[in-house]
């Protein structure tokens, strides 16, 4: 499977500010997405991002405030704009993996903590 | 009804047992069933995937699909200490195209 990096690995931020986050894989890949895990929770699905394309956010989840650019088919960065206390979550990037189908693989994660 | 359904737990077993962990999901014509463990603080790993109706074994682990009564099931050979951890089931759905929906997660226990 690839090898998924994130940046940083956690942060600790203050409320109405923005976070990049980015997510690099060793190749190159069609789909990744962008997942968010509250405290205790399971995992939720933000968006799923194309090379070459507009995401495409779930309900719930919106451009002006999880803005990700997908420049390359290595590279995405997950932004959280105007954060508040109920943003403070671990953001974690998955990568399609290749040739098994509908398998992703998942980024170390950043952890995220707003004030 | 919930799309992918675990019971949360805690499920204890002694080491060397056997651990059963099951999930229910609802008929959305499912496709693709998936098992990953999340050790606390660490992101979530695959383990095990399955599409056919059986049984699918690797090493100690075995994932058990049926999809007549919609339950897929890991069962965890000889547990160990280091088993211990949530386990996430994750289905894809037809509608849904190729999108994994989680489950709340069980965790796992083993005591020694």
């Amino acid at each position: 499977s690839a090898v998924i990096s994130q940046k940083p690995s956690r942060d600790i931020c203050q409320r109405g500010t923005s976070l990049t986050i980015q997510c690099q894989v060793d190749s190159q890949v069609t789909m990744m997405f962008w997942y968010r895990q509250q405290p205790g929770q399971s995992l939720t699905l933000i968006a799923t991002a194309n090379q070459g394309s507009e995401a495409t956010y779930e309900s719930g989840f919106v451009i002006d405030k999880f803005p990700i650019s997908r420049p390359n088919l290595t590279f995405s960065t997950l932004t959280v704009s105007n954060m508040s206390p109920e943003d403070s979550s671990i953001y974690l990037c998955s990568v399609e993996g290749q040739g098994v189908t509908d398998t992703q693989y998942f980024g170390p994660g950043t952890r995220l903590t707003v004030l | 009804q919930k799309e992918v359904e675990q019971n949360s737990g805690p499920l204890s077993v002694p080491e060397g047992a056997i651990a059963s962990l099951n999930c229910t999901y609802s008929d959305r014509g499912s496709q693709s069933f998936f098992w990953y463990r999340q050790y606390s603080g660490k992101s979530p790993e695959l383990i095990m995937f399955i599409y056919s109706n059986g049984d699918k074994e690797d090493g100690r682990f075995t994932a058990q699909l049926n999809k007549a009564s919609q339950y897929v099931s890991l069962l965890i050979r000889d547990s160990q200490p280091s088993d211990s951890a949530t386990y996430l089931c994750a289905v894809t759905f037809m509608e849904y195209g190729n999108k994994l929906v989680f489950g709340a997660g069980t965790i796992l226990r083993v005591k020694s």
